[in-house]
């Protein structure tokens, strides 16, 4: 079982590049997460999608965009990559966004920016 | 103040023993809470939900104190295998992840 399936795995970018983070999920969720993770910090939302054709701003939208392609796939953009968007960086898809719907992660891309 | 507070540890525990972890949360308007698992530099795993009565799942129980706006989570008889960082997760519009209590187990 694929589940939630995330590409590049790792990636290093120079200051100014751009590139598009790729997420696909098996389990006919309809809601999409994309989150990035610090040293000690937790996970913060960065974007989200509830259902196909929505998306949302989550805590730390800046510098990033997405796109929810259809129901499968949710990418994430970004522009011109700043040295702070060195993390990693986690795709999630939940069946919905109601009450107790947890989340299944891709198993992460690991960027970094010079 | 951080939305979900969780001790970072490391908590370093010899096998078979008991260990309690905790975890407070700001929004007393949160509905929904859970534990995930991850490993190092792995994906962080649904361990279990938590739920108002408190619920079991094996060696592993989790708490919640609406009052007090924390949760809890109890492995007994702790194996090699729950080494891993524990995060605290509560759910209002958003999930919000704590940044986790890292346990190893030693034998």
């Amino acid at each position: 079982n694929a589940g939630v399936t995330q590409t590049p795995k790792f990636q290093v970018l120079k200051t100014g590049q751009s590139m598009t983070l790729q997420c696909a999920q098996d389990m006919n969720h309809n809601s999409m997460y994309w989150y990035r993770q610090d040293p000690g910090m937790g996970l913060r939302l960065i974007y989200y999608s509830a259902s196909e054709g929505t998306t949302d701003k989550g805590e730390v939208p800046n510098g990033y965009n997405v796109s929810r392609l259809n129901k499968r796939e949710f990418s994430l953009r970004l522009e011109s990559a700043a040295p702070s968007q060195t993390s990693v960086y986690f795709c999630a898809s939940s069946e919905a966004q109601g009450w107790n719907q947890p989340q299944h992660f891709g198993d992460g891309t690991r960027l970094s920016i010079l | 103040r951080k939305e979900v507070e969780q001790d970072p540890g490391p908590f370093n525990v010899p096998e078979g023993a008991t260990v309690a972890f905790n975890c407070t949360y700001s929004n007393s308007a949160s509905q929904s809470f859970f534990w995930y698992r991850q490993d190092c530099r792995k994906e962080p795993k649904l361990l279990m939900s938590v739920y108002s009565s408190g619920n079991e799942d094996g060696r592993f129980t989790a708490q919640l104190n609406r009052a007090s706006q924390y949760i809890s989570l109890l492995i007994r008889d702790s194996k090699l295998s729950d080494s891993a960082t524990y995060l605290c997760v509560v759910k209002d519009n958003d999930m919000r992840f704590g940044a986790g209590t890292r346990l190893t187990v030693k034998p």
